[in-house]
């Protein structure tokens, strides 16, 4: 089993700054990697595919790249809807994984 | 628009039974892998199952689930199942249903609870 790895668990960020989340895999997932993210209460949505595609109506201050076992997503401007729990999923090889999730507080 | 329903969570002792419905709308449901995904209170999201579209069928499990659980649909209904069997407390969680399946989830329905208690 792929196990990935999210890090910080949690970060601090005040509206306007950038933001960097990080995702490790435990072995190589090529760019076999999405992005998801969660607000309370709410199903996840999907905001990044295959590393570094964003997904329908994803706003373009939303980045992602990597590739093989190291993956970053930037938000470059946080506006106040971005404030949630951001998670990182594998599709390379079965099971499917999801790293532990980042939550995404206002500093 | 993509739309995705899911129902039949509920209250259930351990060793019980449920069967959890997804109904589907919006897209052409035969041709797309469906799965279904879980997330226990205040913790992250678990897959839990996945079938493949385009009339294979194939089915998907990690070790957690399988033997216990099955994922089955009906392309004529557009609707994916989750039969869950031999219960235990940690399988509580809200269950989603989401479009794809050993690809990226685009879709996700609002997800239904399943309480395993005594």
């Amino acid at each position: 089993e792929i196990v990935m790895t999210q890090s910080p668990a949690t970060l601090s960020v005040s509206p306007g700054e950038r933001a960097t989340l990080s995702c490790r895999a435990s072995q190589s997932v090529s760019i076999n990697l999405g992005w998801y993210q969660q607000k309370p209460g709410q199903a996840p949505r999907l905001l990044m595919y295959d590393t570094s595609t964003r997904g329908t109506g994803i706003p373009a201050r939303f980045s992602g790249s990597g590739s093989g076992t190291e993956f970053t997503l930037t938000i470059s401007s946080l506006q106040s809807e971005d404030f949630a729990v951001y998670y990182c999923q594998q599709y390379d090889k079965w099971p499917l994984t999801f790293g532990g999730g980042t939550k995404v507080e206002i500093k | 628009e993509v739309q995705l329903l899911e129902s039949g969570g509920g209250l259930v002792q351990p060793g019980g039974s449920l069967r959890l419905s997804c109904a589907a709308s919006g897209f052409t449901f035969s041709t797309y892998a469906m799965t279904w995904v879980r997330q226990a209170p205040g913790k992250g999201l678990d897959w839990v199952s996945s079938i493949s579209g385009g009339g294979g069928g194939s089915t998907y499990y990690p070790d957690s689930v399988k033997g216990r659980f099955t994922i089955s649909r009906d392309d004529s209904k557009n609707m994916v199942f989750l039969y869950m069997n031999s219960l235990r407390v940690d399988d509580t969680a809200v269950y989603y249903c989401a479009k794809g399946g050993g690809a990226e989830f685009d879709c996700w329905g609002q997800g239904t609870l399943v309480i395993v208690s005594s």
